[in-house]
């Protein structure tokens, strides 16, 4: 069985340009949400999807953006890029579908890197 | 707020000795508790977690942790370590929210494992 699976693995952008991430799920799982980590903040939430909806938020600004099709894969994009959105972007997949919290694990892909010149 | 905390930034050991790597936690209810290697360049591993029953959770590559709910703490184990042990370790907590579930992981700041030949 296939893990999580991230493209691309490595990118360069320049400040004020946009960037699309891609994340394709184990198969099964419908649940997709992405982490930025950087060495500064560590681990942190960007959003959670499920069933194509954003379930759940965190605190990043809106041009932190996402979106999660029908086959439960799913895009982050990064839009007008600064300096500091250089980090390691995973993602993570969940079987998800509970109404209530379940004590479903959690897996993550290998990330994708992204530097901002 | 939930949260996690990893006291110690990096640990040191002896190869064939026992490690530890410390976490605790603050959440309100039943917490649901998961640990994670990371290799360099590498995304997250999932190693174990901790969803209700036995207080010793046993995972992969030979890794326990122990569950203390009066001291609310999750502590990664391993009897004898290995130098191929040495990585960075991510203690994490899953958000409960009342209503829709959810997968989000709030993270402790990670500690920094090497396990000395």
């Amino acid at each position: 069985k296939a893990g999580v699976t991230q493209t691309p693995r490595y990118l360069i952008k320049t400040r004020g340009q946009q960037v699309t991430l891609s994340c394709s799920p184990i198969s099964g799982h419908r649940s997709v949400s992405w982490y930025q980590q950087t060495p500064g903040q560590g681990l942190q939430f960007l959003f959670e999807y499920f069933s194509e909806t954003q379930r759940n938020k965190g605190n990043f600004p809106g041009r932190f953006s996402g979106r999660q099709f029908s086959n439960s894969r799913s895009e982050m994009n990064v839009s007008t890029l600064e300096l500091g959105d250089s980090a390691l972007y995973l993602c993570a997949s969940s079987p998800g579908g509970a109404s209530k919290p379940s004590g479903n694990t959690i897996y993550f892909g290998e990330g994708s890197w992204l530097t901002v010149v | 707020a939930q949260s996690v905390a990893q006291p110690e930034d990096q640990v040191n050991v002896a190869e064939g000795n026992p490690l530890t790597v410390k976490c605790t936690y603050s959440v309100s209810g039943n917490p649901y508790l998961f640990w994670y290697v990371q290799y360099p360049n590498r995304g997250l591993q999932f190693l174990l977690k901790y969803i209700t029953g036995d207080n010793l959770v046993k995972g992969s590559y030979g890794f326990e942790a122990e569950f203390n709910k009066s001291q609310t703490s999750f502590h990664l184990i391993k009897p004898s370590a290995l130098v191929s042990d040495s990585a960075l370790y991510f203690c994490a907590v899953r958000l409960l929210f009342s209503g829709a579930g959810s997968y989000q992981l709030t993270f402790g700041k990670g500690t920094k494992l090497s396990v000395i030949p």
